[in-house]
């Protein structure tokens, strides 16, 4: 159980287009979702922290406008990097919060590598 | 949320026991140590989480120190396929508006 997955596992856009990347919770009820970013040979950085039916919360110096993030049921969420640059690429892994378990426990999607040229 | 501080790299014979230790001096009381491994670009694993006891499961054990500063992370038999980086995170229920951040971890090579 527990399982959330990513969708596209890879995508390679131009630069300037919009790239729009799905989370889901494929056993559980996720009520809160969260974005993370990581570039080659660092940690993970969390972008955001988003909650089902209402705005997410970012965290300091992440752009809300060009990382858009919409968690419309209690089994997607979904991340669109706006006018996507080259510094955008990156590895963006979402997790999940199963809150019928109590909710301490978070679990990561697989990622999306996005290359942008 | 406490800092936590990783050596950055160990080494591991494989089927030995494999000891990744973890300071988090300033840790509060109600902040929980959580334990996360990610293998080459995959999504982080959780492994355990405790808070004052020690915690076992089918994965590991977390020995966690009785002044919470420190925590020790066991894999008792570890394998090629443990090799990964092994975080170690702080940080107060989700109710109270935790998050998991993430520091530099431990990057484990288990070696044949």
């Amino acid at each position: 159980g527990a399982v959330v997955s990513q969708h596209p596992s890879r995508v390679i856009c131009k630069s300037g287009t919009s790239v729009k990347i799905e989370c889901r919770s494929l056993d559980f009820q996720a009520t809160t979702m969260f974005w993370y970013r990581q570039f080659p040979k660092q940690s993970l950085m969390l972008m955001a922290t988003s909650n089902e039916g209402s705005k997410a919360t970012y965290e300091q110096g992440v752009e809300k406008d060009k990382f858009l993030i919409n968690h419309a049921s209690l089994t997607l969420s979904t991340l669109t990097v706006t006018s996507a640059h080259p510094e955008d690429s990156s590895f963006y892994i979402c997790s999940a919060r199963d809150a019928a378990s109590g909710g301490n426990e978070q679990f990561f999607g697989p990622g999306t590598r996005l290359t942008v040229l | 949320d406490a800092k936590t501080t990783q050596p950055p790299s160990m080494d591991c014979a494989e089927g030995r026991a494999a000891n990744l230790p973890c300071n988090h001096s300033t840790i509060s009381g109600n902040e929980y140590v959580y334990w996360y491994r990610q293998i080459h670009s995959q999504g982080p694993q959780y492994i355990i989480h405790g808070l004052k006891n020690n915690e076992t499961n089918e994965m590991a054990s977390l020995i966690i120190t009785e002044d919470r500063k420190s925590s020790t992370l066991i894999l008792p038999h570890a394998t090629l396929r443990d090799t990964a980086v092994y975080y170690c995170i702080v940080r107060v229920g989700y109710n109270q508006g935790g998050k998991l951040i993430f520091g530099q971890g431990t990057e484990l090579s288990v070696k044949p």
